[in-house]
This record gives C-alpha cells, structure tokens and sequence, in this order.
C-alpha cells in the first residue's frame, strides 16, 4: 500500500532555530514529492516540488531533501520566524496514480 | 503558477438543500481535483473532474451526493447534495498542468450545515 507518515504531529520550537521536519514514504517508485504549507482555515500553498531525480530543492530559507531509496524527505526551514507557525504538509506523486497520497501533516508553532 | 479562485468561500446551510462550489484556474490545466479536508484532519480526495466526461470519484464517494462537472480546461464545479450537519467541511479545488509538475490549491470553501 502506497502510505505518506509524518511524525510528529506537531512541534515547537523558539524562534531563531532551524526546523527540521520528516516525511517517509512506503514505495520509493514516485514521479516527484511536493511539501505544503496551510494555514488554519486556509487552502493549501506549494512550498516546493521535487522531482524522483532531484535529491535536493532550495527557495529562500526552505531546503527540501529527497532520498528515494530509503522512503524519505526531510523540509529544512532556517532560522525559522513565528510566521512560520503553519502546518506543513507532505505529498507524494507515486507511479500508476494520478492523486497525490498526503501525510498527515506536522503542526509547527514557533514561540517568539 | 497557477492561481485558483472558488466561489464561495463559506455557506451556512441548511439539511436536506444542495450547494455548488465554483472552482475558476487562471490557466488551462489537464488535470483538476476536488477534496474535502474535515476538522483537524488531513485532506481527502472526493474525484478527479475529467474535461468532457464524468468524474472519477474515489471510494466513498458518489456521483448523486457529489454531482461535478467540468465544462472546459479552466472551469469545474462541485455540488454537494441533500447535505446533512456531516457534510460541515472545508472543500478545496485543485489543479495540475501534467503529472510531473506542481499541484495548486483553491483557498478552499468552508461549508457548515445545520
């Protein structure tokens, strides 16, 4: 079964420090993974989208890692900022699907 | 990008009536989607709406409670029927170019039933 776990699923850390949040996928034949960012009540922002043969993305502060063979990716936020408080949400694209199979998501505060 | 707009963005409605979601994309997209993400839960998918032909609805899901319709490249439109105080969600579109590209979100409708 095609599965998308993100543990915890929720955290916090004080503002200055870097977030690090895990995303683990059951089948390593994927088309790409894509991480998202909602805010409470809201629709869903694209963070960044890696394709299978991408190991890394870079937007601003946000790093996001791919490692197919293992089943994971990792979204790093540098120095993270209290509006970064969100939940962050991941998505995996796997071969014969046309829908995205998300995670649960991790809620992330940030205290100032 | 793509920008996605949905109209409305919240309802308050009342058992037994039916609502439709308008779901509008900037640009044409091949693929659009439609999902409901309960309180506190993760987003589930309800159907893909395929231009020219009838949806495909994922389990649970069926075309008399979720009638959609996507006329063209641009446009789809999502109805929930005969709604009951379990339909109270928020109900998001979704769009995407091609398989190997991003996938964009509506800013989502928020429906409560009574």
């Amino acid at each position: 079964k095609q599965e998308v776990t993100q543990i915890p699923a929720a955290l916090s850390v004080p503002e200055g420090e870097n977030l690090v949040l895990n995303c683990s996928f059951t089948d390593s034949a994927i088309y790409n993974l894509q991480w998202f960012r909602q805010d409470p009540g809201k629709g869903l922002t694209s963070l960044l989208l890696i394709q299978s043969s991408q190991r890394e993305q870079t937007s601003g502060r946000l790093n996001a890692s791919l490692d197919k063979s293992s089943g994971r990716s990792t979204l790093y936020i540098a120095a993270s900022q209290p509006g970064d408080s969100a939940t962050y949400l991941c998505a995996v694209l796997f071969y014969g699907n046309n829908r995205l199979a998300f995670g649960k998501g991790n809620q992330v505060v940030v205290i100032p | 990008s793509a920008v996605i707009s949905q109209k409305p963005s919240r309802d308050i409605c009342q058992r037994g009536t039916s609502l439709t979601i308008q779901c509008q994309v900037d640009s044409q997209v091949t693929m659009m989607f439609w999902y409901r993400q309960q309180p506190g839960q993760s987003l589930t998918l309800i159907a893909t709406a395929n231009q020219g032909s009838e949806a495909t609805y994922e389990s649970g899901f069926v075309i008399d409670k979720f009638p959609i319709s996507r006329p063209n490249l641009t446009f789809s439109t999502l109805t929930v029927s005969n709604m009951s105080p379990e339909d109270s969600s928020i109900y998001l579109c979704s769009a995407r170019r091609d398989k190997g590209e991003t996938q964009y979100f509506g800013p989502g409708t928020r429906l409560l039933v009574l």
